[in-house]
């Protein structure tokens, strides 16, 4: 099946620093890609569609300046956390769907950010 | 506002047992419904899917039901088995886009 690569797994950040993850579909083409973060014990909460070749869609309350997302191409979104607080430590999930059609959507591995 | 909801964080079933994990949603226009299995520090995975044109879907031990007059859709695993233990979310999905949003997920524990 296809599969989707994050990249860093786990990151530590000082905070007031950046911090920049990728995430990218290996062996499929994904102009439509999603991102998402999960707090403990609770739901995945979307914060964005990346799509490529334009901008960004976020989510409602969702600060776009401090989440800023780049599709660089069909195969790799970055979610670049600006400015990191140790609130916004969590685990970011990225997915892309199957097809343009698709709603069956592959997930990443995630990414644990800590903000000291 | 949760438009998804599972209102059973948690589920322990004997192994060889069904395990029933129910969801609730409130949007009438979703129209494709979904379940994700995560494991701790991992993404989800597919599971199976249903489309709200039907009221069943059967993927060798994973049934999904949807009662669409209740907004209710429900996933059965017969029989339950060790590896099945983990975190399962319900998602859903409107026309025309692929947006998906999740429920708060169940956490399933199945015992030897």
């Amino acid at each position: 099946g296809a599969v989707v690569s994050q990249h860093p797994s786990w990151v530590i950040c000082k905070s007031g620093t950046s911090v920049k993850i990728e995430c990218r579909s290996l062996d499929f083409q994904a102009t439509t890609m999603f991102w998402y973060r999960q707090f403990p014990k609770q739901s995945l909460m979307l914060m964005a569609t990346s799509n490529e070749g334009s901008k960004a869609t976020y989510e409602q309350g969702v600060e776009k300046d401090k989440f800023l997302i780049n599709h660089a191409s069909l195969t790799l979104s970055t979610l670049t956390v600006t400015s990191a607080h140790p609130e916004d430590s969590s685990f970011y999930i990225c997915s892309a769907p199957r097809d343009r059609s698709s709603y069956e959507q592959y997930f990443g591995p995630g990414t644990r950010l800590t903000v000291t | 506002d949760q438009q998804v909801k599972q209102n059973s964080p948690s589920l322990s079933v004997q192994e060889g047992r069904i395990s029933i994990l129910n969801c609730d949603y409130t949007n009438s226009m979703f129209d494709y419904f979904l379940w994700y299995k995560k494991y701790p520090a991992e993404g989800p995975t597919f599971l199976i899917s249903i489309s709200s044109i039907k009221d069943k879907n059967e993927d060798g031990r994973f049934t999904v039901f949807l009662n669409k007059s209740a907004k209710h859709l429900s996933l059965h695993i017969v029989p339950s088995q060790p590896g099945d233990s983990a975190v399962y979310f319900c998602a859903a999905s409107g026309k025309s886009y692929q947006k998906v949003t999740f429920g708060t997920g169940t956490k399933l524990q199945v015992i030897p």
